[in-house]
């Protein structure tokens, strides 16, 4: 079946302007995760959906960074007034609850 | 702090051989830890979980063990092939934590 889906795979944009990055999660998948992994970095947590719990935003490392979870199932990260310090691969992937993560390919993101 | 270790330093071996990569954290009493391989350009893959209560996983050339004592896990790929070259991540979930943090993995090169 279809995997975790994310556009654009990629994305170059101005320093000061908002971004905005979609994920599509497999079918039936109850959690949703984004992560960034900058260049020979680990993933960075950013934010957790579970259902239709309040998402863990524990992540997010400023305010500038926002996302949502439309209907359960389709999500979209928001990074406003980018800075180039937020040049990375966004990640997401989604699972069933207390199993392992089925990860996109990535956005890659560069802040000119 | 919490921290979870893996070695920067690319492992290179010759095919055939066996592969052990290490993966050591700190501050940490995970109820799960998990492997994932990660080829470039792309999202992570899940190869094996271990439970805390567990002490090794195989499935067919991969194995994992998992020692809370010495606080470790070795990751384990018996006669590797070059198509096994690829960043092999380990990754660390708490009880009831849901969110698995990540360690920065470490590159394996199989020579033919």
């Amino acid at each position: 079946g279809a995997g975790v889906s994310q556009s654009p795979s990629n994305k170059v944009t101005e320093k000061g302007k908002d971004v905005e990055l979609r994920c599509d999660p497999i079918s039936g998948h109850t959690a949703l995760y984004w992560y960034r992994q900058s260049l020979g970095q680990g993933l960075e947590f950013l934010i957790y959906f579970q259902g239709n719990s309040a998402p863990d935003k524990s992540g997010l490392p400023s305010d500038r960074f926002s996302a949502e979870r439309t209907g359960g199932s389709v999500s979209t990260l928001t990074i406003q007034r980018t800075q180039q310090e937020d040049s990375a691969v966004y990640l997401c992937a989604s699972s069933l609850r207390d199993s392992p993560l089925h990860f996109g390919n990535g956005t890659r993101l560069t802040v000119t | 702090s919490q921290k979870i270790e893996q070695n920067s330093e690319a492992l290179n071996i010759q095919e055939g051989k066996t592969a052990t990569l290490t993966c050591n954290y700190t501050n940490y009493s995970p109820a799960y830890l998990q492997w994932y391989r990660q080829d470039p350009g792309r999202g992570p893959v899940f190869l094996l979980l271990i439970r805390e209560n567990e002490k090794e996983k195989r499935k067919e050339r991969l194995k994992v063990t998992f020692d809370t004592t010495l606080k470790q896990s070795l990751f384990h790929i018996t006669a590797s092939q070059p198509a096994d070259s690829a960043t092999y991540l380990c990754a660390l979930e708490s009880g009831g934590s849901y969110i698995p943090t990540f360690g920065r993995g470490t590159s394996l090169i199989v020579h033919p």
